[in-house]
């Protein structure tokens, strides 16, 4: 099976632009997660879509939103960049339902990442 | 409050030492407790789950809801283990993980 993909995998933008990334969830992935990691406060959760419903957010500000198609694919979208946007922006897919007995975790496969930087 | 602490940011073993990983976790419930491992240049990929209880590349971790850790450990490091290991909690019904702010490890010849 194809891995999750991500595009752009770099993008430069400037302060007070808007960026859209996307992510393409390994098929028969429902739920898509998105993270972004900084080398100051590591990987933190932005949110999560399942059949392209909003299932949980991050303590983000209103500038970072996302949205899930019906074929599963995944943008997210940053609005007035901020320097400290710049960072490594995960995408992590999995089946998303309940999971097994024993844990309700469903596997997460991670992405290669877009790099923004905000200039 | 959810949280993740990995109080060491690199460790520096020799080829051959033993590896210990520290991770402690806050969570009023039932967590499940995983380590994610990011080798250089590669994607962040599951390393071991608390509920699974086995060994992965030589590695075991167990929780220990007393002290809330979930500490990784290796009886002798290889080169090959050097990378960025997370530990993550995931609490509640959706697929939200908190991690850790992660240690390199190193691992010198």
């Amino acid at each position: 099976k194809a891995g999750v993909t991500q595009t752009p995998r770099y993008l430069i933008k400037t302060r007070g632009q808007q960026v859209t990334l996307s992510c393409s969830p390994i098929s028969g992935h429902r739920s898509v997660s998105w993270y972004q990691q900084t080398p100051g406060q590591g990987l933190q959760f932005l949110f999560e879509y399942f059949s392209e419903t909003q299932r949980n957010k991050g303590n983000f500000p209103g500038r970072f939103s996302g949205r899930q198609f019906s074929n599963s694919r995944s943008e997210m979208n940053v609005s007035t960049l901020e320097l400290g946007d710049s960072a490594l922006y995960l995408c992590a897919s999995s089946y998303g339902t309940s999971g097994t007995i024993m844990s309700s975790y469903n596997e997460q496969f991670f992405g290669p990442g877009t790099r923004l930087t905000v200039l | 409050a959810q949280r993740v602490t990995q109080p060491e940011k690199l460790l520096s073993v020799f080829k051959g030492a033993p590896v210990e990983l520290k991770c402690n976790y806050s969570y009023s419930g039932s967590p499940e407790l995983f380590w994610y491992v990011q080798y250089s240049r590669q994607r962040l990929q599951l390393l071991l789950r608390h509920i699974s209880r086995e060994s992965i590349k030589g590695f075991t971790a167990d929780l220990n809801k007393g002290e809330t850790s979930f500490h990784l450990k290796k009886p002798f490091a290889q080169e090959e283990d050097s990378a960025m290991y997370y530990c993550a909690l995931h609490g509640g019904a959706t697929n939200k993980l908190i991690f850790g702010t992660g240690t390199l490890l190193a691992v010198q010849p």
